[in-house]
């Protein structure tokens, strides 16, 4: 069993639409990342949680420890949100942080 | 913005060669990190180092696998003799300490191919 598991695996949705992927997870964490991955393969760092919510611009993201689950959330979604969303965590073993990452959900946003 | 880079953006080799990947974290950083991604999978850290050493590194990082900061600037990531399945993007990240609430940058990667 992964120890990152997301959903949905790929999705598609209607430019403006509200977007939610979901990231649960069964270990301790001291921290959680949300990150975007876009076709060109490179990676970017949207978020670090390890408690409450963060929003930033069009993107919110939430996070319940006791459930050991976190939403990332894109409100009014635009052709330009396109891209791989990669659920990340670092466990509260390991002494350098390392991450254990999700399989990634592939969205689509569409005119 | 101060950003991670990796050189080169994409490396052929043959099977049975060396390679050194190539990475300058952000300047004032002290974690550095290499994770690869196999086409179609998902990212999976090889290692992480701190104050000159590795401080953990996963099954993958085998003895063909080694790391260096040789300059105070460059971290690379050195195979000494590539095989087939060492194909995937090689992502560099860093981090400015060890404090829970800081984040990894991430380097564009290093698309690695593999004859």
């Amino acid at each position: 069993k992964n120890e990152v598991e997301q959903s949905p695996q790929n999705l598609t949705a209607q430019e403006g639409e509200f977007i939610t992927i979901n990231c649960s997870y069964s270990v301790g964490i001291s921290a959680l990342h949300w990150l975007q991955q876009h076709p060109g393969g490179g990676i970017v760092s949207l978020f670090m949680l390890s408690s409450g919510k963060k929003k930033h611009g069009r993107l919110i993201a939430t996070i319940n420890i006791q459930e050991k689950h976190s939403s990332l959330h894109i409100t009014a979604s635009h052709p330009r949100d396109s891209a791989v969303y990669i659920c990340a965590v670092k466990p509260n073993t390991g002494t350098a942080s390392k991450l254990t990452f999700g399989t990634g959900t592939r969205l689509q946003v569409t005119l | 913005e101060p950003e991670v880079t990796q050189t080169p953006s994409h490396q052929v080799t043959q099977m049975g060669q060396e390679v050194i990947l190539r990475c300058v974290p952000i300047s004032n950083h002290l974690y550095f990190y290499w994770y690869r991604q196999i086409l179609g999978q998902k990212v999976e850290f090889l290692v992480s180092f701190y104050n000159n050493e590795i401080s953990e590194k996963s099954e993958i990082f085998d003895d063909q696998f080694s790391v260096e900061r040789p300059d105070g600037s460059n971290f690379t990531l050195k195979i000494r003799s590539t095989k087939l399945e060492d194909s995937a993007m090689y992502f560099c990240a860093s981090r400015p300490s060890g404090r829970i609430a800081d984040t990894q940058y991430f380097g564009p990667g290093t698309r690695l191919t593999v004859l």
